[in-house]
């Protein structure tokens, strides 16, 4: 059963930088694309960005493209999110989860992990 | 981008009722649709893909249809771990974009 756990979560300043890894399990990891989805307070699901499974290619929301990478480590079963240049917007539950598919196509999110809490405040 | 408008943004019923839940998209998007369920500090669940399919171990009582632009998201008869935000999500086309949500509440 695939199981994702996100970590790294934490209290920031604005400007500074951050790292969210995700731990999965219980499925191929290295065979699919992987995302990053965030909820600020109060508000709707947002998609933040997705990397194919074997980690060649990237696509951001346009709300981090630039401040955000994406990346994952197939030999750890682990995805990352590296967000720098933080905003207060940019305060937010961030779940990691598994896409649907298995090729260059993104068909959304089939398994989430629990969330991890990033705020940003001075 | 492709815009996800969904409505209501928020509905009150009763267990046993029939909620009825819409999504319009600004652009074709075939049928490359997906609807979760949240519920406050738990993971989104995916619930439907490709409009209409349901996701395995999802009960029958939750239906989707549509097609191109509109696409509509029905509990048939509303038990009471239904109550939760639903969402739409398009995947024809990157950025993914989610709709705003509907608040299903207990009236």
């Amino acid at each position: 059963q695939a199981q994702l756990v996100e970590s790294g979560g934490g209290v920031v300043q604005p400007e500074r930088s951050l790292r969210l890894s995700c731990a999965a399990s219980g499925f191929t990891f290295s065979s699919y694309g992987m995302h990053w989805v965030r909820q600020a307070p109060g508000k709707g699901l947002e998609w933040v960005a997705v990397t194919s499974y074997d980690g060649t290619r990237k696509h951001y929301g346009n709300s981090v493209m630039g401040r955000f990478t994406i990346s994952r480590d197939n030999s750890k079963n682990t995805l990352y999110l590296q967000m720098n240049s933080l905003r207060p917007e940019d305060t937010a539950v961030y779940y990691c989860a598994k896409d649907r598919g298995a090729s260059y196509f993104f068909y959304g999110m089939e398994v989430w992990g629990q969330g991890t809490t990033v705020i940003v405040s001075s | 981008d492709i815009q996800m408008t969904q409505s209501p943004s928020s509905l009150s019923a009763s267990v046993g009722d029939r909620v009825t839940i819409t999504c319009q998209a600004s652009q074709d998007i075939r049928n490359y649709l997906n609807w979760y369920q949240h519920k406050p500090g738990k993971a989104p669940k995916l619930l439907m893909y490709d409009a209409s399919i349901l996701e395995g171990g999802v009960p029958s009582r939750f239906s989707g249809s549509g097609s191109g632009t509109d696409f509509t998201f029905t509990i048939s008869s509303l038990q009471p771990e239904d109550f939760a935000t639903y969402y739409c999500q398009q995947y024809d086309n990157l950025p993914l974009t989610f709709g705003g949500g509907t608040k299903v509440q207990i009236k």
